[in-house]
């Protein structure tokens, strides 16, 4: 099965810096790659999503990129703000298969 | 659009006691997930229908945990008897089965004493 390992666990940043999270999959066969931010007590929310025929994908401060050969995508946020501070999971999946999640980070935003 | 529906928020419980959560998924979704997140750690898949069958249930402890999805909707997912290591929060989601964009109910936190 797939194994999916995101780094680093936790991450603290001052407002206004820049924040990257890293994860890395095993199965090449993998085309969907999620992001998703939980805060304190509430349901995971996607915060933005990319497919394996694109390589990178923004959203205003957030963006994803993906090395498909390497195996590895991230997540960035520019200018961080406090209320930033969340853990986030990154996760993958193939067609009609489940969902894999990483580890989470806990990101902090300190103002 | 209405989010995914899950009941009861809170549940405290004693070991060897059965419980069950209920959730609705948004209407029209296919696929519903069940997941247990335990405090510190990434959601793990219990158990995937499509539809009213099952897709993966690898990681679904079948002997005190069930789950069913009847006429393809509502789902219930219980445990008997639960055990202390069961206290998590027990997350539905679902999606179309294209785009699989996930959407993830609030939650049922689970406390075994």
């Amino acid at each position: 099965g797939e194994n999916v390992e995101q780094h680093p666990s936790t991450l603290s940043v001052q407002e206004g810096d820049s924040a990257v999270i890293k994860c890395t999959y095993s199965d090449s066969a993998s085309n969907y790659f999620p992001w998703y931010k939980q805060e304190l007590g509430k349901r995971p929310q996607l915060i933005i999503d990319i497919r394996s025929n694109v390589g990178e994908k923004k959203d205003q401060r957030i963006a994803v990129t993906l090395n498909k050969t390497a195996k590895h995508f991230s997540l960035h946020i520019t200018e961080t703000q406090p209320e930033d501070s969340a853990v986030y999971f990154c996760a993958t999946h193939k067609n009609f298969n489940k969902f894999y999640f990483g580890s989470g980070t806990k990101l902090n935003v300190k103002p | 659009e209405a989010g995914v529906a899950q009941s009861p928020r809170y549940k405290i419980i004693e070991k060897r006691q059965s419980v069950a959560f209920w959730c609705n998924p948004i209407s029209g979704h296919a696929t519903l997930y069940w997941y247990q997140q335990i405090l510190g750690q990434g959601p793990k898949l219990l158990i995937q229908f499509q539809n009213n069958g099952v897709v993966d249930d690898s990681q679904l402890p079948k002997d005190r945990f069930s789950a069913e999805r009847l006429k393809g909707v509502d789902s219930t997912l219980k445990i008997q008897p639960a055990k202390l290591e069961d206290s998590a929060v027990y997350l539905c989601a679902s999606s179309l089965l294209w785009p699989e964009t996930q959407y993830f109910g609030p939650g049922t936190r689970l406390l075994v004493l």
